[in-house]
């Protein structure tokens, strides 16, 4: 059964640090991964999607990486901003023929002015 | 506009009662989605919906039920079977042509 995991669970930095977020999961049979910001008591706004055959994808001041084999996916993120805290979550769909996602619990970012 | 909406944003129920959430997406995708959220948690999964007129089980469906009358709507029903309903839940549409999964604002619900 998939799994996925994101530590740290919580995490203050100061406003200007380059700061990575950390995705694992257990199945490496993937079809994509997706990370998603979360602002609170909001719904969720996609920030990146990589398919499988993919090993990171940009925009902006994000960038998020993939390696399959290790089971994992970072979420970079560059010169942070207070306007950047918010919860993070990674998503994994796990084979082509269903439309099932799993989940892990969140990065909660707080970016300190 | 295009996107996904969801009503109403907070919801108050006497323990008992059953209590629809509303779901409506104006994106033509096909297949939408139900997650419950439960402070400190990830999302989990309740129903989906691949097509109109067809939906399956997530990971916690007991106590819930859905239908998929319409490409554009997706309803969720929490009865009164549900032992703990009190949470945030948020409903979601995927299309064939995008790999991405596209969320509404979502419904707080509180039952007491």
């Amino acid at each position: 059964k998939q799994e996925v995991t994101q530590i740290p669970a919580a995490l203050s930095v100061p406003e200007g640090e380059n700061l990575v977020l950390n995705c694992s999961f257990t199945d490496s049979a993937i079809y994509n991964l997706q990370w998603f910001r979360q602002d609170p008591g909001k719904g969720l706004t996609s920030l990146l999607l990589i398919q499988s055959s993919q090993r990171e994808q940009t925009s902006g001041r994000l960038n998020a990486s993939l390696d399959k084999s290790s089971g994992r996916s970072t979420l970079y993120i560059a010169a942070s901003q207070p306007g950047d805290s918010a919860t993070y979550l990674c998503a994994v769909r796990t084979t082509s023929g269903t439309y099932k996602y799993i989940f892990g619990t969140g990065t909660r970012l707080k970016v300190l002015a | 506009d295009g996107g996904i909406t969801q009503s109403p944003k907070y919801l108050f129920r006497k323990e008992g009662q059953n209590v629809t959430l509303s779901c409506e997406q104006n994106l033509n995708h096909d297949a939408m989605y139900w997650y419950r959220q439960d402070p400190g948690q990830g999302l989990r999964l309740i129903y989906y919906s691949q097509i109109v007129n067809d939906f399956q089980k997530g990971d916690i469906a007991e106590g819930y039920s859905v239908s998929r009358e319409k490409k554009e709507s997706f309803p969720l029903t929490v009865t009164s079977a549900q032992k703990n309903p009190t949470a945030f839940y948020l409903c979601a549409s995927k299309g064939d042509n995008t790999a991405e999964q596209y969320f509404g604002p979502g419904t707080r619900l509180t039952v007491t």
